[in-house]
């Protein structure tokens, strides 16, 4: 059974600084992996999607690595800004089991002005 | 264009009772899911409708839970009867028939209280 996990569960930056976030996953069979921001009372909004035979992708300051054989995954914000505080998921796809997402549990991003 | 929405925006009810959620896909949007997020734990899938058909409800947890989509438009989630651990976020998403899985459009959740 697939497992996601995301650590830091919570992180606290000063504005400007760079960070990364970290998700693993136990099975290696995987569709794909997507990044997932979620604002406080918000639904989710999906921010980059790595299909398995890429390596990273990018969006303006912000850039998602994969590793599958390792099961790893880093979500890189650059130059971080109070408007990036929210709630941050990874979610793997399975080969296996049709169009279900096994989300992480989330890090919880405040950057400090 | 609106996006997904849901009703009530929080529901708290008591153990034993019925509790419906209702969420409405964007417009043609064939395929709706359901999520839940328990306290403390990450959020894990329910079902997947394709229009008014069930595609996928291997997440469902018992037969406490009954969801419909008749007439493939907006969906519902009845808990009958409501228990303590049911008490979390409930999702709801929709994608259109050709984006496939990945491109998913989540509302903005119901948050479930069971006393």
């Amino acid at each position: 059974k697939q497992e996601v996990t995301q650590i830091p569960a919570a992180l606290s930056v000063p504005e400007g600084e760079n960070l990364v976030l970290n998700c693993s996953f136990t099975d290696s069979a995987i569709y794909n992996l997507q990044w997932f921001r979620q604002d406080p009372g918000k639904g989710l909004t999906s921010l980059l999607l790595i299909q398995s035979s890429q390596r990273e992708q990018t969006s303006g300051r912000l850039n998602a690595s994969l590793d599958k054989s390792s099961g790893r995954s880093t979500l890189y914000i650059a130059a971080s800004q109070p408007g990036d505080s929210a709630t941050y998921l990874c979610a793997v796809r399975p080969w296996n089991t049709g169009n279900q997402f096994y989300f992480g549990t989330g890090t919880s991003l405040t950057v400090i002005p | 264009e609106a996006g997904v929405t849901q009703f009530p925006s929080h529901s708290v009810i008591e153990k034993g009772q019925t509790v419906t959620l209702r969420c409405d896909p964007i417009s043609g949007h064939d395929n709706l899911y359901w999520y839940r997020r328990v306290m403390g734990k990450e959020i894990k899938f329910l079902l997947h409708f394709v229009k008014e058909s069930k595609q996928d409800e291997s997440g469902m947890p018992n037969n406490r839970f009954l969801a419909e989509r008749t007439g493939g438009t907006y969906s519902t989630l009845k808990v009958q009867p409501a228990e303590l651990e049911d008490s979390g976020v409930y999702f709801c998403a929709s994608s259109p028939e050709l984006a496939g899985p990945d491109t998913q459009y989540f509302g903005p959740g119901t948050r479930l209280t069971v006393l």
